[in-house]
Parts: structure tokens; sequence; C-alpha cells
């Protein structure tokens, strides 16, 4: 079956703009969270989201959002883009949340590379 | 999620198995313990997850001490495929607030 789909791939932006990331997750899966990569911070836990709902939130400013759909698609955007945003922004997936602990594991994308210049 | 040491790099050879350790003393109950790995210009990837027993899937086995309080991952017969960033993880709480990744070990495997 089809992995965990995250488009675009690249993407680079002017500081100040906005941006949307698209995550599709496995087919079933309903959960979907969102996570950031820097080489100074590692990984970083954004938020999930389940059922359309936000379920947590890791500490990040109010810039950060995200939102999903009935067909478990999520997007998450990021206003007002810094320096410090360029990342790699990585979604993972699984059929319930928590799931992933007990059970078979997150499945990640490639993730997307935002560069902010 | 409760803290894992890890060494920051360990070097293999192709083809002999290595052993990855992985020390969580301040492991709880009902923490899980999970593997991931992340291959260069790659999301991380699960590898293997355990509570108690020892277990073994088609990609590397985990070895937990009777304790808990470490565990190690072993890849039976490296390859030069195998050489990614390796994590440890117990994520608590159902995984409530993500997944906490450390630095993990930097695994490096020699032809």
């Amino acid at each position: 079956k089809a992995g965990v789909t995250q488009t675009p791939r690249y993407l680079i932006k002017t500081r100040g703009q906005q941006v949307t990331l698209s995550c599709s997750p496995i087919s079933g899966h309903r959960s979907v969270s969102w996570y950031q990569q820097t080489p100074g911070q590692g990984l970083q836990f954004l938020f999930e989201y389940f059922s359309e709902t936000q379920r947590n939130k890791g500490n990040f400013p109010g810039r950060f959002s995200g939102r999903q759909f009935s067909n478990s698609r999520s997007e998450m955007n990021v206003s007002t883009l810094e320096l410090g945003d360029s990342a790699l922004y990585l979604c993972a997936s699984s059929f319930l949340p928590g799931q992933g602990i007990a059970n078979y594991g997150y499945t990640f994308g490639s993730g997307t590379r935002l560069t902010v210049v | 999620d409760a803290k894992t040491t890890q060494p920051n790099s360990m070097e293999s050879n192709e083809e002999e198995p290595v052993h990855l350790p992985c020390n969580h003393s301040t492991i709880s109950g009902t923490d899980y313990i999970h593997w991931y790995r992340q291959l260069p210009s790659q999301g991380p990837e699960y590898v293997i997850h355990g509570l108690t027993s020892n277990v073994n899937n088609r990609m590397a086995s985990l070895a937990i001490a009777e304790d808990r309080k470490s565990s190690t991952l072993i890849l039976h017969r490296a390859t030069l495929r195998d050489a990614a960033v390796y994590y440890c993880i117990l994520p608590s709480g159902g995984g409530a607030d993500g997944l906490t990744f450390g630095k993990g070990t930097h695994l490096i495997i020699q032809p």
C-alpha cells in the first residue's frame, strides 16, 4: 500500500510569507502527527490530529497551526515565516492515536524541506 | 517521555552483527521501548518495539534487560543500507506528547 505522502518535497519562501504543507496518511490511518527537524534541535513534535481535532501540541508558537480533513489528510501552516523556520517538516500517521506506541509504530513520510530566505 | 542515553556514534563492518545499546534507567512499568532509524534524506522508519520480552522481526532483534533499565538493538548482519541514525524512544502517556527523539546513534558501516 502507498506510504505517507508529503507535498511538496522542497519549498523556498521569503521571510514574512506563509506556507502550507500537505500530508496524506496511509489509507485507513486516522491519526496524523507533525514534526520539525533541524540540525540544532533535532526532531521535535509539533502537533497531532485525529478525527479532525487537534489532540495535543508541542512547544511551538501560534504561528504554527494545522488541520485535518474528513479523509484524514492533514495540512500544516506556518505564518509570518522566520529564517529559523527553515527545517525538514515530517508527518507521521498511525491507525489510531497512541496505537503507534503499543502496536506497529508510526509511519513517517519523507518530509518537506522548507527553506526561508 | 523517559530519558534515554545512547552513544553518539558506532562503527561496524559490513556483514557483521551490530549491537546498539540504550540506557533508560528511569523507565516506568508501562513504558514501551521503541526503536526508529533515519536514513539520509528520509523520514524516520519504525524498526522494532517491546515491553518486557525480547522481540524479533525481519529487520532486527530487541534484547531487553531483565530490570528493563537498558536494551540493545541487534542487527544480525549489517549491510551498507543499515547506515543511519538509530533512535531509542520511550513514549509515555500513550504518546500524548508525540515521540521525543534524542540525538540517537549514528551507525557507520564500513565495506
